[in-house]
């Protein structure tokens, strides 16, 4: 069984400063990594995905992420934040074999303060 | 394309009532999932479909039914409501296999309150 830990569940930050949001997970086999973002209000978007290839992973918006898979992270990154990026974040793992199952992390709640 | 759409947007029950939470998807997808989100505990799944007349349970599944009967909808009925059943629900739907890319489309949630 898969199972993901984010963290930090709130993140506040200046606006244009650099964040970083911190994701590990644990799982006995291959997996496909996510991130999510939820706006108040709203349903889930997906930012960006690792399935396979390149560790670096970028996404809309600005953010990317890497996988490291012997310290078992998906960060997500961005190096200049805006208001309008104040939302829950939410990482996610699925084993390939059941992609439709995810499993989610707590969320990290990030804030951007002017 | 509409998406993914849930409705009621909002819903409040009495303990023991019973409800059908409405998903339905246009965009011909074979996956479709029901996902429960609560304060700090993210979302956990609740019941998936691979395919017309195919479901499964996920992690939390007691107190909950599905069905499959078409591509495009994918029910939730609450059979007999619970305040622990307090929720935002959210359905997704996803092409099967990599060549979907493995992404899920979120609808915009229910919020079902059980007093």
């Amino acid at each position: 069984a898969q199972s993901v830990t984010q963290l930090d569940s709130q993140v506040p930050v200046f606006e244009e400063a650099p964040v970083e949001l911190r994701c590990n997970y644990s799982s006995s086999v291959s997996v496909y990594l996510f991130w999510y973002v939820q706006y108040p209000n709203q349903g889930l978007q997906l930012l960006l995905k690792y399935l396979s290839g390149s560790t670096l992973v970028k996404g809309i918006n600005g953010f990317e992420a890497e996988f490291n898979k012997s310290q078992t992270s998906f960060h997500l990154r961005k190096p200049s934040v805006h208001i309008s990026d104040t939302a829950e974040y939410f990482c996610a793992v699925s084993d390939g074999r059941g992609a439709q199952k995810l499993v989610f992390g707590q969320g990290t709640r990030l804030t951007i303060n002017p | 394309n509409a998406g993914v759409t849930q409705t009621p947007k909002f819903q409040v029950l009495k303990t023991g009532q019973s409800m059908t939470l409405q998903c339905a998807q246009d965009m011909n997808h074979e996956y479709m999932s029901w996902y429960r989100q609560d304060p700090g505990m993210g979302l956990r799944l609740i019941h998936y479909s691979v395919g017309a007349g195919i479901t499964d349970q996920g992690e939390v599944p007691n107190g909950y039914n599905v069905s499959r009967s078409t591509t495009e909808d994918f029910p939730l009925r609450l059979l007999s409501a619970a305040p622990s059943q307090t929720s935002v629900y959210f359905c997704a739907s996803s092409y099967g296999g990599l060549a979907g890319g493995h992404e899920q489309y979120f609808g915009p949630g229910t919020r079902l309150t059980v007093t």
